[in-house]
């Protein structure tokens, strides 16, 4: 059981470049979501999805895009990346109101 | 703005010692709260919850204590160990949106021997 799964776990991209953030779980759980943590703001919520086929915006969706064509797997989207991008990014499912994180993405936008 | 607030960045306490992660809300819509620990280059790990019908939760060392006319929570370790040391994030849930969890900043919580 392998949880929550982010690739890639580093990523340096150029100002302008785009790139898509992988998550998968195996838990079979219908609500997902990305989170940007960054010092001293805590985790902050980019989009989750209730269920395959929806979605929804967070606290800071803009710049990023997000789709749940199944309910394993929900990536993220940088379409034009800008240094204000970089960041740690945690992708999460839920079972009721607790959270299973993946390890993360360390993303560098220069 | 910041709903979720955890204004000690860091804590540092002895071996065998309690520590106290404390943690302040604004929002009086939020109505479940949860305690989240992490170590570097790993994603957090679920700790402690509690629901805002109860003033306290205890699971082992871990105690969460919730005073709701002051928005405060607190989360109490004792005895602390070395391995406890990490960073501690407090969230909270509104009663209305479920999707809606926010983060604090986070405690960095280093436990010496």
């Amino acid at each position: 059981n392998a949880g929550v799964t982010q690739t890639p776990k580093f990523q340096v991209l150029k100002t302008g470049q785009s790139m898509t953030l992988q998550c998968a779980q195996d838990m079979n759980h219908e609500y997902m979501s990305w989170y940007r943590q960054d010092p001293g703001m805590g985790l902050r919520l980019i989009h989750y999805s209730v269920g395959a086929g929806i979605t929804d915006q967070g606290e800071v969706p803009n710049g990023y895009n997000v789709s749940r064509s199944t309910t394993e797997d929900f990536p993220l989207r940088l379409l034009s990346a800008a240094p204000s991008q970089t960041s740690v990014y945690f992708c999460a499912s839920y079972m009721n109101t607790e959270a299973f994180f993946g390890q993360g993405t360390r993303l560098t936008v220069v | 703005d910041q709903q979720v607030k955890q204004n000690s960045p860091s804590l540092s306490v002895q071996e065998g010692r309690i520590s106290i992660l404390n943690c302040d809300y604004t929002n009086s819509m939020f109505d479940y709260f949860l305690w989240y620990k992490k170590y570097p280059a790993e994603g957090p790990t679920f700790l402690i919850s509690i629901s805002s019908i109860k003033d306290k939760n205890e699971d082992g060392r871990f105690t969460v204590f919730l005073n709701k006319s002051a928005k405060h929570l607190s989360l109490h370790i004792v005895p602390s160990q070395p391995g406890d040391s990490a960073v501690y994030f407090c969230a909270a849930i509104p009663g209305n949106n479920n999707n809606d969890m926010r983060f604090g900043a986070g405690t960095r919580l280093t436990v010496k021997p």
